[in-house]
Protein backbone atom coordinates (compact mmCIF):
# COMPACT_ATOMS: atom_id res chain seq x y z
CA UNK A 1 0.00 0.00 0.00
CA UNK A 2 1.05 3.48 -0.52
CA UNK A 3 2.12 5.42 2.25
CA UNK A 4 3.12 9.00 3.51
CA UNK A 5 5.45 9.15 6.99
CA UNK A 6 5.86 12.04 8.95
CA UNK A 7 8.42 11.34 11.81
CA UNK A 8 7.59 14.06 13.84
CA UNK A 9 4.19 14.97 15.48
CA UNK A 10 5.83 18.26 16.91
CA UNK A 11 8.47 20.28 15.55
CA UNK A 12 9.59 23.18 17.87
CA UNK A 13 12.44 25.60 16.68
CA UNK A 14 12.91 29.52 17.40
CA UNK A 15 12.29 32.73 15.45
CA UNK A 16 14.79 32.79 12.73
CA UNK A 17 15.73 29.38 13.28
CA UNK A 18 15.96 26.99 10.27
CA UNK A 19 13.26 24.39 9.45
CA UNK A 20 12.96 21.61 7.93
CA UNK A 21 9.81 19.02 7.90
CA UNK A 22 10.48 15.83 7.27
CA UNK A 23 8.07 13.47 4.79
CA UNK A 24 9.09 9.95 2.97
CA UNK A 25 6.81 8.31 1.16
CA UNK A 26 6.81 4.55 -0.48
CA UNK A 27 8.28 4.26 -3.69
CA UNK A 28 5.79 3.71 -6.93
CA UNK A 29 6.45 5.22 -10.01
CA UNK A 30 6.68 8.91 -10.35
CA UNK A 31 4.82 10.48 -7.32
CA UNK A 32 2.86 13.61 -7.40
CA UNK A 33 3.57 15.06 -3.68
CA UNK A 34 1.95 18.50 -2.06
CA UNK A 35 2.73 19.95 1.41
CA UNK A 36 -0.82 21.17 2.64
CA UNK A 37 -0.95 23.56 5.97
CA UNK A 38 -3.77 23.95 8.40
CA UNK A 39 -3.21 27.43 10.35
CA UNK A 40 -5.40 27.85 13.42
CA UNK A 41 -8.95 27.87 13.07
CA UNK A 42 -8.35 27.93 9.32
CA UNK A 43 -9.02 25.21 6.53
CA UNK A 44 -6.60 23.16 4.98
CA UNK A 45 -5.13 24.73 2.15
CA UNK A 46 -2.31 23.86 -0.11
CA UNK A 47 0.85 25.13 0.25
CA UNK A 48 2.95 23.75 -2.30
CA UNK A 49 3.79 20.98 -4.73
CA UNK A 50 6.97 19.14 -6.41
CA UNK A 51 5.99 19.87 -9.83
CA UNK A 52 5.77 24.03 -9.85
CA UNK A 53 9.10 24.17 -7.85
CA UNK A 54 8.13 27.43 -6.76
CA UNK A 55 8.88 29.19 -2.85
CA UNK A 56 5.62 29.63 -1.07
CA UNK A 57 5.95 31.90 2.07
CA UNK A 58 9.88 31.08 1.71
CA UNK A 59 9.51 27.43 2.01
CA UNK A 60 10.83 25.00 -0.52
CA UNK A 61 10.93 21.22 -0.93
CA UNK A 62 12.75 19.01 -2.92
CA UNK A 63 11.73 15.54 -4.20
CA UNK A 64 14.41 13.05 -3.98
CA UNK A 65 13.83 10.07 -5.56
CA UNK A 66 16.72 8.32 -4.36
CA UNK A 67 15.91 8.79 -0.56
CA UNK A 68 11.94 9.05 -1.49
CA UNK A 69 11.49 12.45 0.67
CA UNK A 70 9.90 15.36 -0.03
CA UNK A 71 11.02 17.59 3.14
CA UNK A 72 9.60 20.80 3.49
CA UNK A 73 12.24 23.29 4.50
CA UNK A 74 12.56 27.56 4.90
CA UNK A 75 16.21 29.18 6.29
CA UNK A 76 14.20 31.35 8.75
CA UNK A 77 11.14 30.87 10.92
CA UNK A 78 8.61 33.00 11.36
CA UNK A 79 5.94 33.00 14.35
CA UNK A 80 3.32 32.77 11.82
CA UNK A 81 4.39 29.92 10.66
CA UNK A 82 3.07 27.63 13.20
CA UNK A 83 0.26 25.51 11.78
CA UNK A 84 0.17 21.67 11.06
CA UNK A 85 1.95 20.74 8.31
CA UNK A 86 0.45 17.76 6.24
CA UNK A 87 2.76 15.86 3.27
CA UNK A 88 0.03 14.36 0.88
CA UNK A 89 0.89 12.33 -2.57
CA UNK A 90 -1.70 11.60 -4.92
CA UNK A 91 -2.62 8.06 -5.64
CA UNK A 92 -2.98 8.35 -9.34
CA UNK A 93 -5.22 6.29 -11.66
CA UNK A 94 -8.74 7.01 -12.23
CA UNK A 95 -8.94 9.35 -9.11
CA UNK A 96 -6.23 11.16 -7.99
CA UNK A 97 -7.30 10.96 -4.53
CA UNK A 98 -4.33 12.23 -1.24
CA UNK A 99 -2.60 9.90 0.93
CA UNK A 100 -2.00 12.01 3.23
CA UNK A 101 0.74 11.45 6.37
CA UNK A 102 -0.49 12.43 9.88
CA UNK A 103 0.95 15.71 10.06
CA UNK A 104 3.76 17.81 12.32
CA UNK A 105 2.96 20.44 13.90
CA UNK A 106 5.22 23.42 13.40
CA UNK A 107 5.16 25.57 16.94
CA UNK A 108 7.45 28.60 16.26
CA UNK A 109 8.57 30.29 19.54
CA UNK A 110 9.05 33.98 19.90
CA UNK B 1 -15.94 33.27 -4.83
CA UNK B 2 -16.67 31.10 -2.60
CA UNK B 3 -14.74 27.93 -1.58
CA UNK B 4 -16.01 24.75 -0.28
CA UNK B 5 -18.74 25.15 1.92
CA UNK B 6 -19.36 21.95 4.23
CA UNK B 7 -22.49 22.27 6.99
CA UNK B 8 -23.23 21.63 9.48
CA UNK B 9 -19.80 22.88 10.71
CA UNK B 10 -20.38 20.58 14.20
CA UNK B 11 -23.26 17.51 14.65
CA UNK B 12 -23.59 15.85 17.76
CA UNK B 13 -25.54 12.81 17.58
CA UNK B 14 -26.46 9.28 19.56
CA UNK B 15 -25.16 5.92 18.67
CA UNK B 16 -27.52 4.72 16.03
CA UNK B 17 -28.89 7.77 14.56
CA UNK B 18 -28.34 8.92 10.84
CA UNK B 19 -26.65 11.64 9.86
CA UNK B 20 -26.46 13.77 6.89
CA UNK B 21 -23.12 16.00 6.22
CA UNK B 22 -23.30 17.96 2.89
CA UNK B 23 -20.97 19.61 0.71
CA UNK B 24 -21.28 22.75 -1.45
CA UNK B 25 -18.03 22.80 -3.92
CA UNK B 26 -16.37 25.56 -5.89
CA UNK B 27 -18.91 26.57 -8.77
CA UNK B 28 -18.25 24.43 -11.62
CA UNK B 29 -15.51 22.12 -10.03
CA UNK B 30 -15.65 18.73 -11.59
CA UNK B 31 -14.23 16.63 -8.67
CA UNK B 32 -15.47 15.79 -5.51
CA UNK B 33 -13.49 14.37 -2.52
CA UNK B 34 -15.22 13.33 0.82
CA UNK B 35 -12.16 12.07 3.30
CA UNK B 36 -12.45 11.34 7.30
CA UNK B 37 -10.03 12.46 9.87
CA UNK B 38 -9.40 10.94 13.46
CA UNK B 39 -8.39 12.95 15.87
CA UNK B 40 -4.34 13.12 15.38
CA UNK B 41 -4.52 11.71 12.18
CA UNK B 42 -3.80 12.84 8.62
CA UNK B 43 -7.32 12.60 6.48
CA UNK B 44 -7.88 9.69 4.39
CA UNK B 45 -9.73 9.00 1.48
CA UNK B 46 -13.57 7.89 1.32
CA UNK B 47 -14.83 8.50 -1.95
CA UNK B 48 -14.36 10.43 -5.09
CA UNK B 49 -17.13 11.78 -7.71
CA UNK B 50 -16.53 13.16 -11.23
CA UNK B 51 -19.69 15.09 -11.71
CA UNK B 52 -22.59 13.08 -11.00
CA UNK B 53 -20.69 9.59 -11.10
CA UNK B 54 -18.97 8.34 -7.67
CA UNK B 55 -15.88 6.78 -9.68
CA UNK B 56 -14.34 5.51 -6.06
CA UNK B 57 -15.62 4.49 -3.08
CA UNK B 58 -12.92 2.27 -2.16
CA UNK B 59 -12.16 3.94 1.25
CA UNK B 60 -15.84 3.78 2.43
CA UNK B 61 -14.98 2.34 5.84
CA UNK B 62 -18.67 0.26 5.90
CA UNK B 63 -21.89 -0.49 4.00
CA UNK B 64 -23.22 1.78 6.47
CA UNK B 65 -21.14 5.03 5.25
CA UNK B 66 -23.15 6.63 1.37
CA UNK B 67 -23.18 9.28 -0.85
CA UNK B 68 -24.22 11.45 -3.73
CA UNK B 69 -23.67 14.00 -5.58
CA UNK B 70 -27.19 13.42 -8.04
CA UNK B 71 -26.99 16.58 -10.09
CA UNK B 72 -23.12 17.30 -10.25
CA UNK B 73 -22.47 19.85 -7.57
CA UNK B 74 -23.64 19.48 -4.03
CA UNK B 75 -22.65 16.46 -2.34
CA UNK B 76 -24.49 14.38 0.75
CA UNK B 77 -22.36 11.86 2.75
CA UNK B 78 -24.71 9.97 4.67
CA UNK B 79 -24.02 7.56 7.65
CA UNK B 80 -26.71 5.43 8.86
CA UNK B 81 -26.57 3.44 12.60
CA UNK B 82 -24.14 5.63 13.51
CA UNK B 83 -21.16 4.09 15.50
CA UNK B 84 -18.78 5.96 18.56
CA UNK B 85 -15.99 5.14 16.16
CA UNK B 86 -17.61 7.52 13.22
CA UNK B 87 -16.95 10.20 15.40
CA UNK B 88 -14.03 12.18 12.94
CA UNK B 89 -13.88 15.16 11.30
CA UNK B 90 -15.25 14.90 7.71
CA UNK B 91 -14.04 16.79 4.99
CA UNK B 92 -15.05 17.34 0.94
CA UNK B 93 -12.67 18.53 -1.44
CA UNK B 94 -13.08 19.49 -5.27
CA UNK B 95 -10.47 20.60 -8.23
CA UNK B 96 -11.73 21.98 -11.61
CA UNK B 97 -11.08 18.77 -13.80
CA UNK B 98 -10.92 15.48 -14.19
CA UNK B 99 -9.15 13.56 -11.98
CA UNK B 100 -5.49 13.10 -13.44
CA UNK B 101 -2.55 15.42 -13.50
CA UNK B 102 -1.26 17.40 -11.07
CA UNK B 103 -4.39 19.48 -9.64
CA UNK B 104 -4.34 20.97 -6.00
CA UNK B 105 -7.92 20.13 -3.92
CA UNK B 106 -9.24 23.28 -2.25
CA UNK B 107 -11.26 22.13 1.43
CA UNK B 108 -13.90 22.81 3.18
CA UNK B 109 -14.08 23.66 6.76
CA UNK B 110 -15.43 20.26 7.58
CA UNK B 111 -17.84 18.92 9.87
CA UNK B 112 -17.19 17.66 13.21
CA UNK B 113 -18.97 14.66 14.27
CA UNK B 114 -19.53 13.40 17.51
CA UNK B 115 -21.16 10.09 18.38
CA UNK B 116 -21.99 9.78 21.75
Amino acid sequence: AQRVTQPEKLLSVFKGAPVELKCNYSYSGSPELFWYVQYSRQRLQLLLRHISRESIKGFTADLNKGETSFHLKKPFAQEEDSAMYYCARAYGGATNKLIFGTGTLLAVQP
Amino acid sequence: GAGVSQSPRYKVAKRGQDVALRCDPISGHVSLFWYQQALGQGPEFLTYFQNEAQLDKSGLPSDRFFAERPEGSVSTLKIQRTQQEDSAVYLCASSPNRAGGNQPQHFGDGTRLSIL
